[in-house]
């Protein structure tokens, strides 16, 4: 089975700039999940979809941040525009069963830097 | 928000000895889950506890879980330079997806 596709591994941005990630979830996989790591940090919840639609959105900058899951298979997270504090590794994860919280697999995560 | 503390922050045992890390958390819990994550990777699952089961093994990890003290354990046995990462608990609800603390950095050295 394949996992849990993320691009681009690493990113390099100006503050003000903007930038997108991109996730592929598990083939059959509903619950899609974004989830922000500071260095030092446990992950923290930006959004869950469910499908295509959001479940949980209450911790995300909507100011700067946006996220959709078209068709409900892929996703894209983007920032606009990224501040220093944005620095991160951004997670994705995908799981078949949102009720029972079981099955959870994570992307390698894409690692975020803005200078 | 972050829902666990892991205690402690850092542990440095040798090849060989047992590791033990604690999580406390803040709410109630449907179940309660260990995570490992090696430098500059994405997270593994270890092991998976439910909140109606007080202790689970996995080969040589060992998970206790006291819901009247809102508190889990992680003992790692026999440890390897090989488990050395960090290690996060994370909780759900019912329906609600993963909350995780801030965790536990282990080095084993041989």
């Amino acid at each position: 089975e394949a996992g849990v596709a993320q691009s681009p591994r690493y990113k390099i941005i100006e503050k003000r700039q903007s930038v997108a990630f991109w996730c592929n979830p598990i083939s059959g996989h509903a619950t899609l999940y974004w989830y922000q790591q500071i260095l030092g940090q446990g992950p923290k919840l930006l959004i869950q979809f469910q499908n295509n639609g959001v479940v949980d959105d209450s911790q995300l900058p909507k100011d700067r941040f946006s996220a959709e899951r078209l068709k409900g298979v892929d996703s894209t997270l983007k920032i606009q525009p990224a501040k220093l504090e944005d620095s991160a590794v951004y997670l994705c994860a995908s799981s078949p069963d949102p009720g029972t919280g079981n099955g959870y697999t994570f992307g390698s995560g894409t690692r975020l830097t803005v200078v | 928000s972050q829902q666990g503390e892991e205690d402690p922050q850092a542990l440095s045992i040798q090849e060989g000895e047992n590791a033990t890390m604690n999580c406390s958390y803040k709410t109630s819990i449907n179940n309660l889950q260990w995570y490992r994550q090696n430098s500059g990777r994405g997270l593994v699952h270890l092991i998976l506890i439910r909140s109606n089961e007080r202790e689970k093994h996995s080969g040589r990890l060992r998970v206790t879980l006291d819901t009247s003290k809102k508190s889990s354990s992680l003992l790692i046995t026999a440890s390897r330079a090989a488990d050395t990462a960090s290690y996060f608990c994370a909780t759900t609800e019912l329906g609600t997806a993963l909350i995780f603390g801030k965790g536990t950095t282990l080095s084993v050295s041989s």
